[in-house]
């Protein structure tokens, strides 16, 4: 079955370590996204990619990295310099032809706690 | 800008009741207009979307949401709540004319419904 998977479910990060959380779609879809959620925020966007080899920041880009070598991945990586990291981080795609009638497809989330 | 907006951060509702989950939005232009449904540690999974054509658009699980162009809302609605409804509920707008800008999110409205 065709789907977004995220991986791991669950990540600890230590203070000043960098963390990378992966995300990988066999849906074909062009756009990938990744978004942060808080109790209470929302789902607030840090990062999309409609093309390899390039993305755009979204609203809370600093302490956070993104490549999109290859069309179904599009990792994540938590820096050091994201002060506040602990959160549930949500990873979608979409195709980019009528991107309006689809909406998101949606991967299961990564839990990330800083001990 | 595109902006969403879901005034009630929780609804409770007994069940069998009718349950309704507000949603208003600011586009410039027409919009795209989508629900989501998220279930704990889980992402998001699609309920219905507006495009065009009827303002009454039914979707997923009974669920169905009324577009009203000159309120700007878009409130979701079910005639009779089930406890497994239960769950974490968003809104989310782009404009249609907008490219491939990135869909945005309300906060979420926590929808209890009480057996």
């Amino acid at each position: 079955d065709g789907g977004i998977t995220q991986s791991p479910k669950y990540l600890f990060r230590k203070e000043g370590q960098n963390v990378t959380l992966s995300c990988e779609q066999n849906l074909n879809h062009d756009a990938m996204y990744w978004y942060r959620q808080d109790p209470g925020q929302g789902l607030r966007l840090i990062y999309y990619s409609q093309i390899v080899n390039d993305f755009q920041k979204g609203d809370i880009a600093e302490g956070y990295s993104v490549s999109r070598e290859k069309k179904e991945s599009f990792p994540l990586t938590v820096t050091s310099a994201q002060k506040n990291p602990t959160a549930f981080y949500l990873c979608a795609s979409t195709p980019l032809t009528a991107p309006g009638d689809y909406g998101y497809t949606f991967g299961s989330g990564t839990r990330l706690t800083v001990v | 800008a595109q902006s969403v907006a879901q005034p009630e951060d929780q609804v409770n509702v007994a069940e069998g009741n009718p349950l309704t989950v507000k949603c208003t939005y600011s586009v410039s232009g027409n919009p795209y207009l989508f629900w989501y449904v998220q279930y704990p540690n889980r992402g998001l999974q699609f309920l219905l979307k507006y495009i065009t054509g009827d303002n009454l658009v039914k979707g997923s699980y009974g669920f169905e949401a009324e577009f009203n162009k000159s309120q700007t809302s878009f409130h979701l609605k079910k005639p009779s709540a089930l406890v497994s409804d239960s769950a974490l509920y968003f809104c989310a707008v782009r404009a249609l004319n907008s490219g491939n800008t990135p869909l945005v999110f309300g906060k979420g409205t926590r929808l209890s419904v009480i057996a």
